[in-house]
């Protein structure tokens, strides 16, 4: 039983280069998550995507970041011209259910990938 | 503006010994409060999860205690491992609000000595 999938593991890119970050949920997971975790802070949700719909975009930055999660394949995290300051770890993660406040939500925890740790030149 | 303040930032505890990690919160409508363990190179994992009507849980060496009136909340490793050195971070979502929308501490990283 596949866990949540990220790829590529580690990517380099030069300053104004675009990056794809791709991410494949746990089977049956419907939700998606991104999330950024730079040095020695916790993580910073970005996004919040079902399948062709964005729920709720609030952590992401106004320009260069675009997420989304078609019918078919993976969700992509999209940067585009990056800068130094974008270098980071972005994790995804997948969930079956979207809202909290039910007796299964506790029992339904976030999964996540192993990221993608992306280096900005 | 950190929604959720952890400390201590590290943690160097001998083995068998009892490592504290408290965490602090503001906001009264957070409802669930999850406790990660992330190792190198690795994502973060679901260790043990609390909700705010108790006010301690365990499972095996893993306990939360939790104090809805003072808004704080603590992990206890008893007998701590090598094994266990990682990474944890608290955290905790909003009643009613998305599921995987979670406020993280900064993290702290434990180091267990042999």
């Amino acid at each position: 039983n596949a866990g949540v999938m990220q790829n590529p593991r580690h990517l380099v890119r030069r300053r104004g280069q675009e990056a794809r970050l791709r991410c494949s949920p746990m089977k049956g997971h419907s939700h998606v998550y991104w999330y950024r975790q730079l040095p020695e802070e916790g993580l910073k949700f970005m996004v919040y995507l079902q399948k062709e719909n964005i729920i709720d975009e609030s952590g992401m930055p106004k320009e260069r970041f675009s997420a989304e999660f078609p019918k078919e394949g993976p969700s992509i995290l999209r940067i585009q011209q990056v800068v130094r300051g974008d270098s980071a770890a972005y994790f995804c993660a997948s969930s079956p259910l979207g809202k909290t406040g039910g007796q299964s939500s506790y029992n339904s925890p976030l999964h996540f990938g192993n990221g993608t740790r992306l280096t900005v030149t | 503006q950190q929604q959720v303040k952890q400390s201590p930032q590290s943690l160097i505890v001998q083995k068998g010994g009892i490592s504290i990690i408290n965490c602090a919160y503001e906001n009264t409508a957070f409802d669930y409060f999850p406790w990660y363990q992330q190792f190198p190179g690795k994502g973060p994992a679901l260790l043990i999860a609390i909700r705010p009507d108790v006010s301690e849980k365990k499972e095996g060496r893993f306990t939360i205690s939790f104090n809805k009136s003072a808004k704080q909340f603590s992990l206890h490793i008893m007998d701590s491992q090598p094994g266990d050195s990682a990474t944890y971070f608290c955290a905790a979502s909003i009643r009613g609000s998305t599921l995987g929308r979670l406020y993280f501490g900064r993290g702290t990283q434990l180091t267990v000595w042999p």
